[in-house]
């Protein structure tokens, strides 16, 4: 089973500054997620990434297969970015829950004006 | 733009009572999916379905089942709920492999007393 592990657990700064959430897993995947879920639970998928590195608007997600690791990154902080982001992969072949992804324990950002 | 509906956002329970989670799609997806989520644990998934009629356990799946007698509709149904059980239930949809982006529901926060 794979060990999806995030960091850091809570992350609190100011506006404009730039975000770097860290997701390490155990095992090989064959796509990691980044989501976004604001309070009242609805969940967001903002990234689905198997190599490199993507971008949109002021996000940008990361990932070194390599090494097993992914990083989001926000740029110019604001507080509408203030949300839990939640880390995600989907395990090679049996293991993973099949289809079903194993999930980090998300990180509480909290971006203060 | 894909939906995905759960029938109660808000749900309270009594202990014993059998309880149905509705969630509906609208994207024509195979895979439909059931996690729950808690504090300090993060998101995990209960059961999973491929088909119509097709079911498959997740990482915890104790104390619940499932049905899928439509494409578009997949149950969750606690036979006889528990306190334990109160929880924040997700529901997923997403097209079939290789690599397919899930899109999550609202939630149910069901509270069983």
């Amino acid at each position: 089973k794979n060990e999806v592990e995030q960091s850091p657990q809570n992350l609190t700064a100011q506006e404009g500054e730039f975000i770097t959430i860290n997701c390490s897993y155990s095992v090989g995947i064959s796509a990691l997620h980044w989501l976004q879920q604001h309070p009242g639970g609805g969940i967001v998928s903002l990234f689905m990434l198997s190599s490199g590195k993507k971008k949109h608007g002021r996000l940008i997600a990361t990932i070194n297969i390599q090494e097993k690791h992914s990083s989001l990154h926000i740029t110019a902080s604001h507080p509408r970015d203030s949300a839990v982001y939640i880390c995600a992969v989907r395990s090679l072949g049996p293991g993973g829950g099949a289809d079903g992804l194993t999930f980090g324990k998300g990180t509480h950002l909290i971006i203060q004006p | 733009d894909v939906k995905v509906t759960q029938s109660s956002r808000y749900l309270v329970k009594r202990t014993g009572e059998k309880v149905f989670l509705e969630c509906v799609q609208d994207m024509d997806h195979e895979n439909m999916f059931w996690y729950r989520q808690d504090p300090g644990l993060g998101l995990r998934l209960i059961y999973f379905s491929y088909d119509v009629k097709m079911k498959e356990k997740g990482d915890i799946p104790e104390g619940y089942s499932v049905s899928r007698e439509k494409k578009e509709r997949f149950s969750l149904i606690l036979e006889s709920a528990s306190t334990n059980q109160t929880s924040m239930y997700l529901c997923a949809s997403s097209f079939a492999r290789p690599t397919p982006e899930q899109y999550f529901g609202p939630g149910t926060r069901l509270t069983v007393t």
